[in-house]
């Protein structure tokens, strides 16, 4: 049974400091892998999907990594501003639905 | 374009109620999911239609729940009986198609049903 896993839970950094946030999932056969930002009461909003045969996308100051054999994918987060404070959420499709992480809660402070 | 919508936005209904919940996907998108989020579970999948075919409801918790894909666009999501352990966020999702590796989802904004 697929496990995703978010490390750390909960981040507080400064604005303009550039982060990692973590995703590691059990089994490696997966078509793709999704990170959403969730901001509070709120829907998810799609940030990036990495393909399998992917190893990273680019969208503006957000980059998402994928390593299928070991299990993990990283979103970094360039220059963060208060703006980024949110939940990031790591999903991956290994059938038709999505397995979510519980997340990583952000908060940049000014 | 219009993004995919869920009505109502909030619900609050008596334990033993039966409650509908409606979600418009993204025009021209044949796989729409129900997850659910709750404090305690994270996201959970619940069904998924695509297209014609019989909808996989494998991740329903209980035959209280069912849901309904009219004319391969609005869905309902009927839950009866209801109980507090109901209590959660119900996001909808669509995407192009089901299969694939570059099939990407679509969240709506979510229900929030609160069960007294």
């Amino acid at each position: 049974k697929q496990e995703v896993t978010q490390i750390p839970a909960a981040l507080s950094v400064p604005e303009g400091e550039n982060l990692v946030l973590n995703c590691s999932f059990t089994d490696s056969a997966i078509y793709n892998l999704q990170w959403f930002r969730q901001d509070p009461g709120k829907g998810l909003t799609s940030l990036l999907l990495i393909q399998s045969s992917q190893r990273e996308q680019t969208s503006g100051r957000l980059n998402a990594s994928l390593d299928k054999s070991s299990g993990r994918s990283t979103l970094y987060i360039a220059a963060s501003q208060p703006g980024d404070s949110a939940t990031y959420l790591c999903a991956v499709k290994g059938g038709t639905a999505l397995i979510f992480g519980k997340g990583t809660t952000l908060s940049v402070s000014s | 374009g219009a993004g995919v919508s869920q009505s109502p936005s909030n619900k609050v209904t008596e334990k033993g109620k039966d409650v509908e919940l409606r979600c418009d996907p993204i025009s021209g998108h044949t796989a729409l999911y129900w997850y659910r989020q709750s404090l305690g579970q994270g996201l959970e999948f619940l069904i998924y239609f695509q297209g014609n075919s019989a909808p996989d409801k494998s991740g329903l918790p209980s035959d209280r729940f069912s849901a309904e894909r009219t004319g391969g666009s609005v869905s309902t999501l009927t839950i009866q009986r209801t109980q507090q352990e109901d209590s959660a966020v119900y996001l909808c999702a669509s995407s192009l198609e089901a299969g694939g590796n570059v099939d990407e989802q679509f969240f709506g904004p979510g229900t929030r049903l609160t069960v007294l």
